[in-house]
């Protein structure tokens, strides 16, 4: 079975400054997804931005970019010119590959907080 | 277009009782999927449904059960509430039951069992 891991329960970061949170994860699978997902205090799950693991490229969506390392099993995602509307709890997830069903396993997320 | 609607908003209930929580995917997707959060915790996939037949199941016991009605939309309910049923039940719609299309999730019911 797949697990996501994020050992950063809270982290803290200063408006307008850049801020990584981490995330591993463990899986014998060599095609799979990998996903940021944030959940403001709304609670409404939101996807940040996704990696596809057969792509070297890092992902990036304006604001948030992601470091993969597919040897290492490590998925960070970067927050630059952080705002304060960055502020809510953010969740890595693991996707196995296309055709095998959409179940998403989740990390325990990272609270992030945005000092204005 | 809409998004993913669940009801009710907030729900409590007693130990031992039975709840029904709804989920309406967002127009023209065909899958829905549940998933359980704890306070604190990240979520935990409970169901997916597609086309209404079940296509995966986590490691929920027989308490939880789900279904599919013909216009997609899904309920899941569970007997024999327990404490640690307290939860944020989430779901998520996507266009299909295969990992093609993203999840879009809904806002969640707040369940409090006493």
């Amino acid at each position: 079975a797949q697990t996501v891991t994020q050992s950063q329960p809270e982290m803290s970061v200063q408006e307008a400054e850049t801020v990584t949170l981490s995330c591993t994860y463990d899986t014998s699978e060599s095609d799979y997804y990998l996903f940021w997902y944030k959940q403001p205090p709304s609670r409404q799950m939101i996807l940040v931005i996704r990696q596809e693991a057969y792509k070297q490229q890092n992902a990036t969506e304006n604001r948030f970019s992601v470091n993969f390392q597919k040897a290492a099993k490590s998925f960070s995602l970067k927050i630059s010119d952080s705002q304060l509307g960055d502020a809510a709890m953010y969740f890595c997830a693991y996707r196995t590959s296309e055709n095998a069903g959409n179940m998403l396993t989740f990390g325990g997320g990272t609270r992030l907080m945005v000092k204005p | 277009d809409a998004g993913v609607t669940q009801s009710p908003t907030h729900l409590i209930k007693t130990r031992g009782q039975q709840v029904t929580l709804r989920c309406s995917p967002i127009s023209g997707h065909k899958s829905v999927s549940w998933y359980q959060q704890v306070l604190g915790q990240g979520p935990q996939f409970i169901f997916q449904y597609y086309e209404k037949e079940e296509r995966g199941r986590g490691n929920f016991p027989d308490r939880f059960s789900a279904r599919q009605f013909p216009n997609y939309s899904s309920e899941l309910n569970v007997n024999a509430l327990l404490l640690g049923d307290s939860a944020l039940y989430l779901c998520a719609s996507s266009r299909s039951g295969t990992g093609l299309y993203e999840q879009y999730f809904g806002p969640g019911t707040r369940l409090t069992v006493t």
